[in-house]
């Protein structure tokens, strides 16, 4: 089955820095990859998506960039920001299987942004 | 507009216990997903269902784990003889439709925390 891949675990950079988190997933044929964000006793937000016939998407000072044929996806956040702070997912959609949508999510990267 | 809820927030229960965990999706959301969420891990698909009908399972731990969304909108996860192994968060997402862009975007719950004792 699928496998998502996400590296590093944890992130900490000073305001104002870039932050970059790299994933990786196992099935070719996975066709969309959206980020969350998940701040402590919360639920998974979603900041940004991209889908596979897209090579980089970008909303403001968040970018997503997917190498299909590497199968990598990542996450750029410039000028970061204190609030930026939270647990980062990226995960993959698998389409064999049926009908489902569901999708499979790396283990996070814990971002602290120092002021 | 309001987003995914779940209740109870939390809930500890005794080795053993039975334990059902409620889902309220946007409302008029066609797919409901189930995530289990282990601490410090990333969400784990359980369960699918499009409208009343639960397409796919496939990631339900056990038969000790149920879930139901009878009438298409509210769901239900329940838990049978409660072990501690499942103490965990339990997600609850939903999106408006079930294929092409509506169906990609999944909304969230703030989950429910179950410590099982």
């Amino acid at each position: 089955g699928e496998n998502v891949e996400q590296h590093p675990s944890t992130l900490s950079v000073q305001e104002g820095d870039s932050a970059v988190i790299k994933c990786t997933y196992s099935d070719s044929a996975s066709n969309y990859f959206p980020w969350y964000k998940q701040e402590l006793g919360k639920g998974p937000q979603l900041i940004i998506d991209i889908r596979s016939n897209v090579g980089e998407k970008k909303d403001q000072r968040i970018a997503v960039t997917l190498n299909k044929t590497a199968k990598h996806f990542s996450l750029h956040i410039t000028e970061t920001q204190p609030e930026d702070s939270a647990v980062y997912f990226c995960a993959a959609r698998p389409l064999g299987g049926g009908a489902t949508n569901k999708l499979i999510f790396g283990t996070g990267t814990l971002l602290a942004v120092q002021p | 507009g309001a987003g995914v809820s779940q209740s109870p927030r939390y809930k500890v229960a005794k080795r053993g216990q039975d334990v059902a965990l409620r889902c309220d999706p946007i409302s008029g959301h066609v797919s409901l997903f189930w995530y289990q969420q282990a601490l410090g891990q990333g969400p784990e698909f359980l369960t699918y269902f499009q409208n009343e009908a639960q397409l796919d399972k496939s990631g339900l731990p056990s038969d000790r784990f149920f879930a139901e969304r009878p009438e298409g909108s509210v769901s239900t996860l329940k838990i049978q003889r409660t072990q501690q192994e499942d103490s965990a968060v339990y997600l609850c997402a939903s999106s408006l439709g079930a294929v092409g862009v509506k169906g990609d975007t999944q909304y969230f719950g703030p989950g429910t925390r179950l410590t099982v004792l």
